[in-house]
């Protein structure tokens, strides 16, 4: 098991095109989470799913953005119409099944540059 | 709303010297409490957790840090810093029902030799 990996590690776009993102959790790990980084700040998180349910959404995932993680294993986070806002690491994490205060395991991120 | 403030956007320490990192919370109930690491171009790696127990928390690396019920604190600590340990720290907690981390606007460490 190598944790979780993220890919692409970069994307580079032009505003108005669409990106996509993939996570790959640990094996087993029922739970995903993505967060967002930008510069100098901490991470904010997006979205939460629980195997292939997605339970909760931040207010910062505005309908440009869609989270799926169809088969309860890895996931996609897409952004529609790309804004210059956007630009912004974005980290995914797993943690195991049935331990709600287990530690997160993060990926090395995505980093996102709109121009 | 759970929410946890570092209140230090950098700190400076000498290579042997000890290091505080701070960290406050505020949380409805019991607090779940967490430090994350993270280098340059990299994810964040745990470092320890309060969860219940003694107030002295062991993790990785030499760190340890206190947890503080009536200062509502949770402050980063090792005795004697090193060069390799710079790097960003975020300071979370961890709401129990999703499990999601809430994380801290996080501490640029900087030690120098």
């Amino acid at each position: 098991d190598t944790g979780v990996s993220q890919n692409p590690r970069h994307k580079i776009t032009k505003r108005g095109q669409n990106v996509t993102f993939r996570c790959d959790p640990i094996s087993e790990h029922n739970r995903l989470y993505w967060y967002r980084q930008t510069l100098g700040q901490g991470p904010e998180f997006l979205t939460y799913f629980q195997n292939e349910a997605q339970l909760e959404k931040s207010r910062l995932l505005s309908d440009r953005f869609s989270a799926e993680r169809p088969k309860g294993s890895f996931s996609t986070l897409e952004i529609q119409r790309t804004e210059q806002g956007d630009s912004a690491m974005y980290l995914c994490a797993s943690s195991p099944r049935g331990q709600p205060v287990e530690k997160l395991f993060f990926g090395s991120g995505t980093q996102l540059s709109v121009l | 709303a759970q929410s946890v403030a570092q209140p230090e956007d950098q700190v400076n320490v000498a290579e042997g010297n000890p290091l505080t990192v701070k960290c406050t919370y505020s949380v409805s109930g019991n607090p779940y409490l967490f430090w994350y690491v993270q280098y340059p171009n990299r994810g964040l790696q745990f470092l320890l957790k309060y969860i219940t127990g003694d107030n002295l928390v062991k993790g990785s690396y030499g760190f340890e840090a206190e947890f503080n019920k009536s200062q509502t604190s949770f402050h980063l600590k090792k005795p004697s810093a090193l060069v390799s340990d710079s790097a960003l720290y975020f300071c979370a907690v961890r709401d129990m029902l999703t499990g999601k981390l809430i994380f801290g606007q996080g501490t640029e460490l900087s030690v120098k030799p």
